[in-house]
């Protein structure tokens, strides 16, 4: 079954705006949570991570929200542009495995 | 600093036959993992090798299997191809083989099973 659930599945937004996509899992020896990016014909190219002591992490415009007791995770790009229009990917691995639990995926367009 | 390549880029085969796919890590990384993408089930984990061993193996068939040598590079190979094999395979080079080391993707090889 699907370790870790990501919603929205496609998701539009002006330029300027804010992109939100959800995430939640239900394992929780998952250690690690890393997001991402993936442009069509590119492999994944990680965007930001979190470890669950720490509820909020800021890089640029980039943040992840961490619950830990909700067992849910969020990325929230501010003032997103048209050269965020990407699929991004959730994702979470346990301690000591390298092995990372991919979400669905977000298809991500940005309206100039 | 290169990144990951895989070779080759694209790939055609038909049912039945067997196919070897290359991955070079990034200088100085010792683990590689190898990911499958399809549309329906999105990216899943196949196998992990660190210092030639095979430390962690996805939920798939026997038919899939790696190995890694001495330098890291890694090949895997899958054996009597299947229709549902095609898709996109993704080799991941890291560091070390901690949780929190960050992998590094390559472009992937795109396998068509016709």
């Amino acid at each position: 079954q699907q370790q870790v659930k990501q919603s929205p599945q496609s998701l539009i937004v002006q330029k300027g705006g804010i992109s939100i996509i959800n995430c939640a899992y239900e394992n929780t020896a998952f250690d690690y949570f890393p997001w991402y990016q993936q442009f069509p014909g590119k492999g994944p190219a990680l965007l930001i991570a979190i470890r669950p002591d720490v509820s909020e992490k800021k890089e640029g415009r980039f943040t992840i929200s961490f619950n830990k007791s909700a067992k849910q995770f969020s990325l929230h790009i501010m003032d997103s542009q048209p050269g965020d229009s990407a699929t991004y990917f959730c994702a979470a691995s346990r301690a000591g495995a390298n092995n990372l639990f991919f979400g669905t995926g977000t298809r991500l367009t940005v309206i100039p | 600093k290169a990144g990951v390549t895989q070779t080759p880029r694209y790939l055609i085969k038909t049912r039945g036959q067997q196919v070897t796919l290359s991955c070079s890590p990034i200088s100085g990384h010792r683990s590689v993992s190898w990911y499958q993408q399809t549309p329906g089930q999105g990216l899943q984990f196949l196998f992990e090798y660190f210092s030639e061993t095979q430390r962690n193996k996805g939920n798939f068939p026997g038919r899939f299997s790696g190995r890694q040598f001495s330098n890291s590079r890694s090949e895997m190979n899958v054996s009597t191809l299947e229709l549902g094999d095609s898709a996109l395979y993704l080799c991941a080079s890291s560091r070390l083989a901690f949780s929190t080391d960050t992998q590094y993707f390559g472009p992937g090889t795109r396998l068509t099973v016709l």
